[in-house]
């Protein structure tokens, strides 16, 4: 199984400001066929389900403002928020798709 | 616009079971995968199962294989979880979702289900 790690596991973020996610996967989800990375994050909040935010690590979902960014191939990736709103407090989930079982990072809650 | 409602969810005794279902609307049904994700007490996030859009493959997680199923309707655009055998860890909500491929992009509102004697 592919183990996903995310670091911090919170951070605290002034409005306006950026905040930073890390997610690495134990093993590559990048696909050397059609040279694609099977990664995702999802917003998550308390009372709501998951919203997907990005795909192919970097490939932001359609409705998704642009201030949430998606780096990083192979088996180490980022999520970016530059300009931090308060409605951004969430936990986040980096997530495989690269095969089965998916498997999610263990989440960081941001704070505002 | 597309909804996705989940249903099915309460309480159970250890050793029990329970079926989710899961009603789409809105899109194409029978050209999505359709998932179970679930979210339990102060945990993060768990994929439970995946589904094809024909039901000829399913997929889960090791910890529910052999007690929990993942099915379909095309015709009624729905999808199930059957679940036996039910654990306290199995507490949760249950969320249902779809995508083009795995990339699950729509979400139901979730259904909880507490297992407890």
């Amino acid at each position: 199984d592919i183990v996903m790690t995310q670091s911090p596991d919170s951070l605290a973020v002034s409005l306006g400001e950026r905040a930073t996610i890390n997610c690495k996967s134990s093993q590559s989800v990048l696909s050397t066929s059609n040279n694609k990375n099977y990664l995702a994050w999802f917003q998550h909040k308390r009372g709501q389900p998951p919203k997907l935010l990005i795909y192919g690590a970097s490939t932001r979902e359609s409705g998704v403002p642009d201030r949430f960014s998606g780096s990083g191939s192979g088996a180490d990736f980022t999520l970016t928020i530059t300009n931090l709103q308060a409605e951004d407090a969430a936990v986040y989930y980096c997530q495989h798709y690269y095969n089965s079982p998916l498997t999610f990072g263990g989440g960081t809650k941001v704070e505002i | 616009e597309v909804q996705v409602v989940e249903s099915g969810g309460g309480l159970v005794q250890p050793g029990g079971s329970l079926r989710l279902s899961c009603v789409a609307s809105g899109f194409t049904f029978g050209s999505y995968w359709m998932t179970w994700v679930r979210h339990a007490p102060g945990k993060g996030l768990e994929w439970v199962a995946n589904i094809k859009q024909d039901g000829s493959e399913q997929y889960y997680v090791d910890s529910v294989k052999g007690r929990f199923t993942i099915s379909r309707d095309n015709a009624q655009n729905s999808v199930f979880l059957q679940m036996n055998s039910l654990r306290s860890e199995d507490t949760a909500i249950y969320y249902c979702g779809g995508g083009a491929g795995w990339v699950f992009d729509f979400w139901g509102q979730g259904a909880l289900v507490t297992v407890s004697s």
